[in-house]
């Protein structure tokens, strides 16, 4: 079936280092890609998303990029703050087939130390 | 805030039992997916309504089962409760069912099976 393959973690950097979280996924079909974000005791958030292939998403300094040919959609930011500390998914979504919801990640925990 | 609803926040049950989780989507929304978050099996599809009808399946058990009412709020059914079936379940809405809208999450029920 489909799935998708990031590093779990946790993943512990310093304030203003640079961040990189890798995603996979498999690739059946032309999926649209997300990154959701779950912060302590929250509902997850949509942090960015692309829908075709060579697609940008970004949001609040994360970017990532579609990318058809390796398959993959990491994560990145150029400075991270102790804010950005959450767990954060990669979350390709399928159609067809009856299965339409988003295929998630195991998840990465990220931890920012001050 | 997502503007996505859901109740209760936190359900303690016993083993054998059935409870019921109710999700409020965002105004306008026609679609409702439900998803399962535990520790052993991490974020997983459920299912997912459409204007009332059921659009899509994932990895739902026998034992569960929802539906979707003419207001287009969603209720998700477990019953025969087990030990495993503790988990945080998710409720997210989008406009209609394309791949590429962006899916709003609730704040998530916290079920405990005991």
């Amino acid at each position: 079936g489909n799935s998708v393959t990031q590093m779990e973690g946790p993943v512990t950097l310093s304030e203003e280092a640079f961040l990189t979280i890798n995603c996979t996924y498999t690739a059946t079909g032309y999926p649209s890609l997300f990154w959701y974000v779950q912060y302590p005791g929250e509902g997850l958030q949509l942090l960015l998303k692309a829908t075709k292939a060579d697609d940008k998403g970004s949001n609040k300094g994360f970017e990532a990029t579609y990318r058809k040919e390796t398959t993959s959609f990491h994560l990145e930011k150029g400075s991270v703050q102790v804010s950005d500390s959450a767990v954060y998914f990669c979350a390709p979504r399928y159609s067809g087939g009856g299965a339409d919801g988003l295929t998630f990640g195991k998840g990465t925990h990220l931890i920012i130390q001050p | 805030d997502s503007g996505v609803t859901q109740t209760p926040k936190h359900l303690i049950t016993a083993t054998g039992q059935r409870v019921t989780l109710r999700c409020s989507p965002r105004s306008g929304d026609l679609s409702v997916y439900w998803y399962q978050q535990s520790l052993d099996q991490g974020l997983q599809f459920l299912i997912q309504y459409y204007n009332g009808e059921e659009r899509a399946k994932g990895n739902i058990l026998e034992r569960f089962s929802a539906q979707q009412f003419p207001d287009l709020h969603s209720e998700l059914n477990l019953s025969s409760l087990e030990l495993g079936d503790s988990a945080l379940y998710f409720c997210a809405s989008s406009l209609w069912t394309a791949p590429q809208e962006t899916q709003y999450f609730g704040p998530g029920t916290r079920l405990l099976v005991l």
